[in-house]
């Protein structure tokens, strides 16, 4: 079974660009979960998408924006880029219910200088 | 108070060293309760879900304490393998429903 995967790995952007990072769920899983994890701190959840719909956002601005598709990818969208948006990017997905475990996938590693 | 506090360690042990990790969770109302481990400059893989009567696969064993509201997980016959961070894993089941990382504990096993 594939698991989560990201796109792309690395995306080196400048201050006031927008980066757009994508992301396709489990087979089967309908859930995807984004976190924003910076150099040396712990994970910051910032979305979740399900069936389509935005279901809870984290305490990020509305800069931090995204959606999920009809096949349950979806793509997070980061306009007015700032340096501290430097970070890893990770997408998770579940089956849907938010007490089942998430899954990872390996991240994109986002750079704006 | 952090939602979910864990010891940052560094643990450092030997080869064949049982260690614990403890981390305690402030929302009582917490429902799901998750290890992961995270090796440097990876993704979170799930280690293994916490039940309340406690679960054991394999040298990793796992505990949970709602009363004291407390998360622990034990290995045993340490491996240089294991070395890792893990990271204790809530998730909330009011209307957010988000998991809430802790900032991991890490470990370090020696030859």
């Amino acid at each position: 079974e594939a698991g989560v995967t990201q796109s792309p790995t690395h995306l080196i952007k400048t201050r006031g660009q927008q980066a757009t990072l994508r992301c396709s769920p489990i087979s089967g899983h309908t859930s995807v979960y984004w976190y924003q994890q910076a150099l040396g701190l712990g994970l910051q959840f910032l979305l979740w998408y399900d069936e389509g719909e935005e279901r809870n956002r984290g305490n990020f601005p509305p800069r931090f924006s995204g959606r999920q598709f009809p096949n349950y990818s979806s793509e997070l969208n980061v306009n007015a880029l700032e340096l501290e948006d430097s970070a890893l990017y990770l997408c998770a997905s579940t089956r849907g219910q938010p007490h089942y475990e998430q899954y990872f996938g390996p991240g994109t590693r986002l750079t704006v200088t | 108070r952090k939602e979910v506090e864990q010891d940052p360690g560094p643990f450092n042990v030997p080869e064949g060293a049982t260690v614990a990790f403890n981390c305690t969770y402030s929302n009582s109302a917490s429902q799901s309760f998750f290890w992961y481990r995270q090796d440097c400059r990876k993704e979170p893989k799930l280690l293994m879900s916490v039940y309340s009567s406690g679960n054991e696969d394999g040298r990793f064993t796992a505990q949970l304490n709602r009363a004291s509201q407390y998360i622990s997980l034990l290995i045993r016959d340490s491996k240089l393998s294991d070395s890792a961070t893990y990271l204790c894993v809530v998730n909330e089941m009011d209307s957010s429903y988000k998991l809430i990382f802790g900032s991991g504990t890490r470990l370090l096993v020696r030859p």
